[in-house]
């Protein structure tokens, strides 16, 4: 299947610094990419999706200012964390897919990164 | 909208056992169902997925079939290792939501030797 990854793996901060996680797709194009939060034992939390050349979509709740998303490529994607607290902590994972209209995509995921903020 | 309702855990079994996870789902078209898996510290991996009712996903012993009938994707493997140990959620994908996942809370498996 086609590969996602993630960078970093993992990041500890000071708070009040931002933060950038990269999302590629590895052997694919990317015309849509998810982002999702992920809390200790809960299920995944979709953030925002991301369509290549445009403002990303965010769901209700979450703060547009406080974590940016830039899809400016077909297969790079990327959240930056602004003015971290330690209430950021979290698994952040991102997935991509084709996202070809009205047929099935299959949705790849990226391994996560996890964010500790001090 | 579209949810999905998952059995809740944390499960545990002994090695050999019979594994059931519940899985319901509530959607407005025709969409695609999965299971993932995660691991400890690791991202979500594809388990197995189905894309049409009565289709049956399987993989690594893994089995779920698509009850549209029912609306139900239940994951059930007939003797567990302790290698099964993780996370697993039930999700559901449908093209009229631009391919949004809809996952389930997910159900902690632990498998004792």
């Amino acid at each position: 299947g086609a590969v996602v990854s993630q960078h970093p793996s993992w990041v500890i901060c000071k708070s009040g610094t931002s933060v950038k996680i990269e999302c590629r797709s590895l052997d694919f194009q990317a015309t849509t990419m998810f982002w999702y939060r992920q809390f200790p034992k809960q299920s995944l939390m979709l953030m925002a999706t991301s369509n290549e050349g445009s403002k990303a979509t965010y769901e209700q709740g979450v703060e547009k200012d406080k974590f940016l998303i830039n899809h400016a490529s077909l297969t790079l994607s990327t959240l930056t964390v602004t003015s971290a607290h330690p209430e950021d902590s979290s698994f952040y994972i991102c997935s991509a897919t084709q996202g070809l209209a009205g047929v099935y995509n299959e949705q790849f995921f990226g391994p996560g990164t996890r964010l500790t903020v001090l | 909208g579209d949810s999905v309702t998952q059995m809740e855990g944390p499960v545990t079994l002994s090695e050999e056992a019979f594994l059931t996870i519940n899985c319901t789902y509530t959607a407005t078209g025709y969409p695609s169902l999965f299971w993932y898996v995660q691991y400890p510290g690791e991202g979500l991996q594809l388990l197995l997925k189905a894309t049409k009712a009565d289709d049956k996903g399987s993989n690594k012993g893994f089995e779920a079939t698509y009850r549209k009938e029912t609306t139900s994707f239940h994951l059930e493997k007939g003797s567990v290792q302790v290698s099964d140990s993780a996370v697993y959620f039930c999700a559901l994908s449908e093209p009229n939501t631009g391919n949004q996942f809809y996952f389930g809370t997910g159900t902690s498996l632990t498998v004792i030797p």
